[in-house]
């Protein structure tokens, strides 16, 4: 089982439509959660970090985290074609250093 | 100019040779890592440095090793390149009070 474990996608969704993102992660002792958006061909960009369980929104973001089911969100409402990049989900196990799962392609469509 | 530098941004090398990328950061982070992207793979971890004397092997550290000259300064060397090592290589800091990491604008390696 991979630490970390996202859809590949591609996830398609019309303009103005709300995107749904999923990670689920193994480590119970993961203890800070990021999702990072990148480009094709460029390098990852933070959007949204995540501590505690619950909601937290940023603009159009809304992070959602539940720790005992061990997934992490990302909604994106309002979607636009220029949100079309892939979404890496990122998580701190304590091992010092980030874990990313291999991100999902989200498409919007005009 | 970005605060965490990568050079070169693009390379071909080919098979045996010994080649380095550099990553310098102007953001004051103790704290350097240097990632590869796959296709498909995301992104794994090859070596992390929480200060000049601190190096830490990541979990595909074979093949390649690293050097942190400086607070400021990480470089990655792949010894005996081969293609399997073709990739998109990232440097990322981050501060001592939070995994949250910024990355440099990468590079593309091409081993033929």
């Amino acid at each position: 089982q991979k630490e970390v474990e996202q859809n590949s996608g591609p996830l398609s969704v019309p303009e103005g439509a709300i995107a749904s993102l999923n990670c689920t992660y193994s480590d119970r002792g993961s203890q800070s959660f990021f999702w990072y958006r990148q480009y094709s061909g460029k390098s990852p960009e933070l959007i949204m970090s995540i501590y505690s369980n619950g909601d937290k929104e940023d603009g159009r973001f809304t992070a959602q985290l539940n720790k005992a089911s061990q997934y992490v969100s990302l909604l994106i409402r309002d979607s636009q074609p220029s949100d079309s990049a892939t979404y890496l989900c990122a998580l701190d196990t304590g091992r010092r250093a980030l874990t990313f799962g291999s991100g999902t392609r989200l498409q919007v469509q005009p | 100019d970005a605060d965490v530098t990568q050079t070169p941004r693009n390379r071909i090398t080919k098979t045996g040779k010994r080649i380095m990328l550099e990553c310098s950061q102007t953001k004051g982070h103790d704290r350097m890592y240097w990632y590869r992207q796959d296709p498909g793979l995301g992104l794994r971890l090859i070596y992390y440095s929480f200060d000049v004397k601190d190096i830490n092997k990541g979990e595909i550290s074979d093949g390649y090793s690293v050097s942190r000259q400086a607070q400021a300064k990480f470089s990655l060397s792949l010894e005996s390149a081969i293609p399997n090592q073709t990739a998109l290589y990232f440097c990322a800091t981050s501060d001592l009070s939070s995994t949250e990491a910024f990355f440099g604008q990468g590079t593309r390696l091409t081993v033929v």
